[in-house]
């Protein structure tokens, strides 16, 4: 268990609004990430962090923008919610060749 | 531009048995190639990795084998156990994981 909290656990948000998700790791990991996880696409990555102030863009980066101010946070902001963003939200940090994930945000899109 | 593939959504097997799950490359520069699995409503977990020097690596019930010629990774599990059921990926070093396929294993 490397740590890894993701707030909040669930949420229901209306079209249009911004929506932003928290994964806060206590390991002092380099790399973060954020995946999305949907039927017969498995998962996605979004976007990922080196480090602080340090982001770049993943497979399904549009619509989605990230911040890294301090290397214990990785913050995934959402402009302006669409019903295709309904998913299951993974946050992920790693050290050396593993990867350790979050418990997942389940964001609902009405 | 998808850089691993897993060609078999699902896998059956009975108990006991041997899994074979399978995945295909297009890039050669990968330094280590790595399996997760993924129960619902849970985060993936790490596996077992291979690095792209050795052709085997061995863990337990798991061995993953890589076939550098043609571009295939495989992991084999023996025997499976029913708590083997869940959704296996094969991620690149880069943290791509695509599609991956979901194992079932039956009494």
């Amino acid at each position: 268990d490397a740590g890894i909290t993701q707030s909040p656990r669930h949420k229901v948000t209306e079209t249009g609004t911004p929506v932003t998700l928290r994964c806060h790791q206590t390991e002092n990991h380099r790399y973060m990430y954020w995946y999305r996880q949907d039927p017969g696409h498995g998962l996605r990555l979004i976007h990922y962090s080196y480090g602080v102030k340090d982001t770049d863009k993943g497979e399904v980066s549009d619509g989605y923008s990230v911040s890294r101010s301090k290397t214990e946070d990785f913050l995934l902001t959402l402009e302006s919610a669409t019903s295709s963003q309904t998913s299951v939200y993974f946050c992920a940090t790693r050290m050396g060749t593993e990867a350790f994930f979050g418990q997942g945000t389940r964001l609902t899109v009405v | 531009d998808q850089q691993v593939k897993q060609n078999s959504p699902s896998l059956s097997v009975q108990e006991g048995r041997i899994s074979i799950l399978n995945c295909d490359y297009t890039n050669s520069m990968f330094d280590y190639f790595l399996w997760y699995k993924k129960y619902p409503a849970e985060g993936p977990t790490f596996l077992i990795s291979i690095s792209s020097i050795k052709d085997k690596n061995e863990d337990g019930r798991f061995t993953v084998f890589l076939n550098k010629s043609a571009k295939h990774l495989s992991l084999h599990i023996v025997p499976s156990q029913p708590g083997d059921s869940a959704v296996y990926f094969c991620p690149t070093d880069k943290l791509i994981f695509g599609t991956g396929t979901r194992l079932q294993v039956f009494p």
